[in-house]
């Protein structure tokens, strides 16, 4: 069975643009939650979908904003980007019926400049 | 914040025991023990959980005091590829999808 899958791995963005994150979790997983990993702040929590819907939110700005779609595959978007804004960007989906494993991708890495 | 408290760091010889405790003085009794571990700039891997007895697996064993206030993951005979960080959550596992708080976990450094 395919693992978690994010795209892009890596990618170069300036201050001021925008990037969308996309995630396709394991297949059958209805919910996806997405954290930021940087050096200084560890894996921080930034907001998990279930069923379209959005459940939970870390205390991120509103510049941070995500989706699910029908098929579970779940998108963030960052607006206005910020030099710290700059991390890896993890997705991991949760099983039904639910086990409390996440199974995490590989990570998007966002380099902003 | 975080409900656990590790050690920043260990250090273990390889082909020994590497033992990583964790503190979760204020878990709730519906709450499950979880152990991620994650390799440099790979996602966070999931090793083990429990709720309140000894738990074994191909990866690594779980022992969760009575009181449940504490636990230790052991690795019994550590390689260097379990270098890594290792994350101890606690969460509520069977239906509750609640924000997973990750603490700043314990860097593992086996050495040869």
């Amino acid at each position: 069975k395919a693992g978690v899958t994010q795209t892009p791995r890596y990618l170069i963005k300036t201050r001021g643009q925008q990037v969308t994150l996309s995630c396709s979790p394991i297949s059958g997983h209805r919910s996806v939650s997405w954290y930021q990993q940087t050096p200084g702040q560890g894996l921080q929590f930034l907001f998990e979908y279930f069923s379209e819907t959005q459940r939970n939110k870390g205390n991120f700005p509103g510049r941070f904003s995500g989706r699910q779609f029908s098929n579970s595959r779940s998108e963030m978007n960052v607006s206005t980007l910020e030099l710290g804004d700059s991390a890896l960007y993890l997705c991991a989906s949760t099983g039904t019926p639910n086990t409390g494993e996440l199974f995490f991708g590989e990570g998007s890495r966002l380099t902003v400049l | 914040d975080a409900k656990t408290t590790q050690p920043p760091s260990m250090d273990c010889a390889e082909g020994r025991a590497a033992n990583l405790p964790c503190n979760h003085s204020t878990i709730s009794g519906n709450e499950y023990v979880y152990w991620y571990r994650q390799i440099h700039s790979q996602g966070p891997q999931y090793i083990i959980h429990g709720l309140k007895n000894n738990e074994t697996n191909e990866m690594a064993s779980l022992i969760i005091t009575e009181d449940r206030k504490s636990s230790t993951l052991i690795l019994p005979h550590a390689t260097l590829r379990d270098t890594a960080v290792y994350y101890c959550i606690v969460r509520v596992a069977v239906t509750s999808y609640d924000k997973v708080i990750f603490g700043p976990g314990t860097s593992l450094s086996v050495i040869p």
